[in-house]
């Protein structure tokens, strides 16, 4: 079964500091991963995308990285703002040949991200 | 217990026609979002709910689209008179909504929509 999970759950630090989320999938045959970032009642904003070939990729203080060997994949967040507050969301795509107009998307639980100051 | 179900799995619709898409979220979730996300794209947002009511409205993309939550429950996103670039995967999430809080979302698994 194609899962996608991510850890931690939900995790707090102090606004400044650096943090690391974790997302792990057995979704095959892959095609792309994404990391998105929601605030409630909002909708998601896209962070990075990765395919299979690429390992690291940076937005501003977000660096993602992907290894798809291990299938594993990190949202590193530095020098956090109180702005970071959300839910940072882990979705990969299956490359699914049959179908034209659409990937099958897994999606992860996301990890509860809240910066205090 | 269940999780966010969808209905259909897969659509495939003539140019013109409307369909309608259906959400039935997780029991006690007050918050439900539509997006979709056409081939090669991102998630866009289409629409929010609060309850029966949606306070953000701002994602659907044109009066075509249209969507309604019924008893804090099932929702139907609509779209009217189909046309080739409404073709996407439509998603469903449905979370608590504690007031302020950041809360989980869970998906569900998608509606594949084919216009031709």
């Amino acid at each position: 079964k194609n899962q996608v999970e991510q850890s931690p759950q939900s995790l707090i630090i102090l606004e400044g500091k650096n943090c690391t989320l974790q997302c792990n999938y057995t979704v095959s045959p892959f095609s792309n991963l994404r990391w998105y970032k929601q605030d409630t009642g909002r909708g998601p904003v896209s962070l990075t995308i990765m395919t299979f070939s690429e390992n690291t990729k940076s937005n501003g203080r977000y660096t993602a990285t992907l290894d798809a060997d291990t299938k594993q994949s990190s949202l590193h967040i530095t020098a956090s703002q109180l702005s970071d507050s959300a839910s940072y969301i882990c979705v990969v795509s299956e490359e699914d040949p049959l179908v034209e107009y659409g990937n099958k998307l897994v999606f992860g639980a996301g990890t509860i991200l809240r910066v205090k100051s | 217990g269940a999780g966010v179900s969808q209905s259909p799995s897969n659509k495939v619709t003539e140019k013109g026609k409307d369909v309608e898409l259906r959400c039935d979220p997780i029991s006690g979730h007050t918050a439900l979002y539509w997006y979709r996300q056409r081939l090669g794209q991102g998630l866009e947002f289409l629409i929010y709910f609060q309850g029966n009511s949606a306070p953000d409205k701002s994602g659907l993309p044109s009066d075509r689209f249209s969507a309604e939550r019924t008893g804090e429950s099932v929702s139907t996103l609509t779209i009217q008179r189909t046309q080739q670039e409404d073709s996407a995967v439509y998603l469903c999430a449905s979370s608590l909504f504690l007031g302020g809080a950041v809360e989980t979302q869970y998906f569900g698994p998608g509606t594949r929509l084919l216009v031709l």
